[in-house]
């Protein structure tokens, strides 16, 4: 029940496109949705959060997706550009587990020119 | 800006060597991390720790042990290093809440281990 599951695994988008990362996730408790982005040789950076009050939050190209019901969310960078190119890695926190983040496997985007 | 440093960027080790991971952090967060990042496994946490001589045991807390003796830094141990232990290490830090919201983690830039 702990699980964030995100997909896919691996991205390959042309520069100008669209890149689309889901993930899900089955306690319903959580109550933090953040997106990490993660360059070679960096650690993650948050990039953007939503919480389940909203539908959707945009960031410049960068928007998250939620959808309550579904117990889904998603990450949109539109316009994609090469310097996008990294790991994303979702995460889920809730206050009843003392907001330690459960994050999806990661997936990896390559924008080609 | 909140920061985690981590004292090493690349390590190598023998096996059996006894190895230890710094991490500080400058923003007075309560809690610390330590996770292990693999290919194809994403972050696996193997210990944290929410006060000055607290920690918990994560997912995969075998072969590793950890210290926090003051509040900024927070240390991972490897007794007796062995091949598969060679990974990314990265340690993060928050603070539990501000005006009632969490703000999730900062990372440090990560030690690459490599165990020969």
């Amino acid at each position: 029940q702990q699980q964030v599951k995100q997909s896919p695994q691996s991205l390959i988008v042309q520069k100008g496109g669209i890149s689309i990362i889901n993930c899900a996730y089955e306690n319903t408790a959580f109550d933090y949705f953040p997106w990490y982005q993660q360059f070679p040789g960096k650690g993650p950076a948050l990039l953007i959060a939503i919480r389940p009050d909203v539908s959707e939050k945009k960031e410049g190209r960068f928007t998250i997706s939620f959808n309550k019901s579904a117990k889904q969310f998603s990450l949109h960078i539109m316009d994609s550009q090469p310097g996008d190119s990294a790991t994303y890695f979702c995460a889920a926190s809730s206050e009843a587990g003392s907001y330690q983040l459960t994050f999806g496997k990661g997936t990896k985007l390559s924008v080609i020119p | 800006d909140v920061k985690v440093t981590q004292s090493s960027r690349y390590l190598v080790k023998r096996t059996g060597e006894k190895v230890f991971l710094e991490c500080v952090q400058d923003m007075d967060h309560e809690n610390m991390f330590w996770y292990r990042q693999d290919p194809g496994l994403g972050l696996r946490l193997i210990y944290f720790s929410y006060d000055v001589k607290m920690k918990e045991k994560g997912d995969i807390p075998e072969g590793y042990s950890v210290s926090r003796e003051k509040k900024e830094r927070f240390s991972l141990i490897l007794e007796s290093a062995s091949t598969n232990q060679t990974s990314m290490y990265l340690c993060a830090s928050t603070s539990l809440r501000r005006l009632g919201f969490f703000y999730g983690y900062t990372f440090g830039s990560g030690t690459r281990l490599t165990v020969v």
